[in-house]
C-alpha cells in the first residue's frame, strides 16, 4: 500500500486481557515508532526500531508493554493484563530518520 | 514535565485571514521542529519542519518561525481554507532522538 497502515483500528478488552496491534510501514522505510496518545494530549513516544533491532524502548510505561519487528518490516505492539489506563490511540509511524515520521491511522484501544 | 506547549486548545478564524498557532518549549536541546496537522480518525500528517539554524521556513501557505532566544515557534496559515480546519501538533527533537509532541490546538476555520 501507499500508506502506514494498522490493524485492528479498534479494539475493546476486557481489563486483564492481552491484546495486538499491528502495524505495516511503508516499503522501504527502515524507521519505525509507536506513540500513544491519550484524549485531549499529543502523542507520547513509546518505542523506535531501525530494521529489526529496537535501539529505544524508553518510552514503554511498564513491562506490560512489548514490542517487536522481526523481519525489519511488520511491527507488533502488544499489551499484557491490560488496564483502564492503557486506554488510548495508539500510532505507528515510518521514516528515514527521526524526523519527517508518516503515520497510520492509528489504533483506538478501549480497555473496560 | 510538558517540554513542549500549545496554550491554545483551540482557535477560530474567518476563512482567507491569517492563521497563527503558537508553540512554546522548555529545553534548550531541542535543535529541530515539525508541525504536524490531524484530522479526526486520522495518523498526523507532516505539515512543515524548521531547524533551528534557522529563524524562518515557508511552504507554500505554510510559514514557520523560530524565535530560538524566546524558545517559541509559530505557524501562519495564509489564506486560511475550510479544509485547513484540524488539530495542529507541534513537535521537537534533539538530533535524530524521539519526537515530544505538544497538546495540539484545534483550528476552525470559519466559511
Amino acid at each position: 500500500g501507499a500508506g502506514v497502515s494498522q490493524s485492528p483500528r479498534y479494539k475493546v478488552a476486557k481489563r486483564g486481557q492481552d491484546v495486538a496491534l499491528r502495524c505495516d510501514p511503508i516499503s522501504g522505510h527502515v524507521s519505525l515508532f509507536w506513540y500513544q496518545q491519550a484524549l485531549g494530549q499529543g502523542p507520547e513516544f513509546l518505542t523506535y526500531f531501525q530494521n529489526e533491532a529496537q535501539l529505544d524502548k524508553s518510552g514503554l510505561p511498564s513491562d506490560r508493554f512489548f514490542a517487536e519487528r522481526p523481519e525489519g518490516s511488520v511491527s507488533t505492539l502488544k499489551i499484557q493484563r491490560t488496564q483502564q489506563e492503557d486506554s488510548a490511540v495508539y500510532l505507528c509511524a515510518g521514516g528515514s530518520s527521526y524526523n519527517e515520521q508518516f503515520f497510520g491511522p492509528g489504533t483506538r484501544l478501549t480497555v473496560l | 514535565d510538558q517540554q513542549v506547549k500549545q496554550n491554545s486548545p483551540s482557535l477560530s478564524v474567518q476563512e482567507g485571514r491569517i492563521s497563527i498557532l503558537n508553540c512554546d518549549y522548555t529545553n534548550s536541546m531541542f535543535d529541530y521542529f515539525l508541525w504536524y496537522k490531524k484530522y479526526p480518525a486520522e495518523g498526523p500528517t507532516f505539515l512543515i519542519s524548521i531547524s533551528s539554524i534557522k529563524d524562518k521556513n515557508e511552504d507554500g501557505r505554510f510559514t514557520v518561525f523560530l524565535n530560538k532566544s524566546a524558545k517559541h515557534l509559530s505557524l501562519h496559515i495564509v489564506p486560511s481554507q475550510p479544509g485547513d480546519s484540524a488539530v495542529y501538533f507541534c513537535a521537537a527533537s534533539v538530533g535524530n532522538e524521539k519526537l515530544t509532541f505538544g497538546t495540539g490546538t484545534r483550528l476552525t476555520i470559519i466559511p
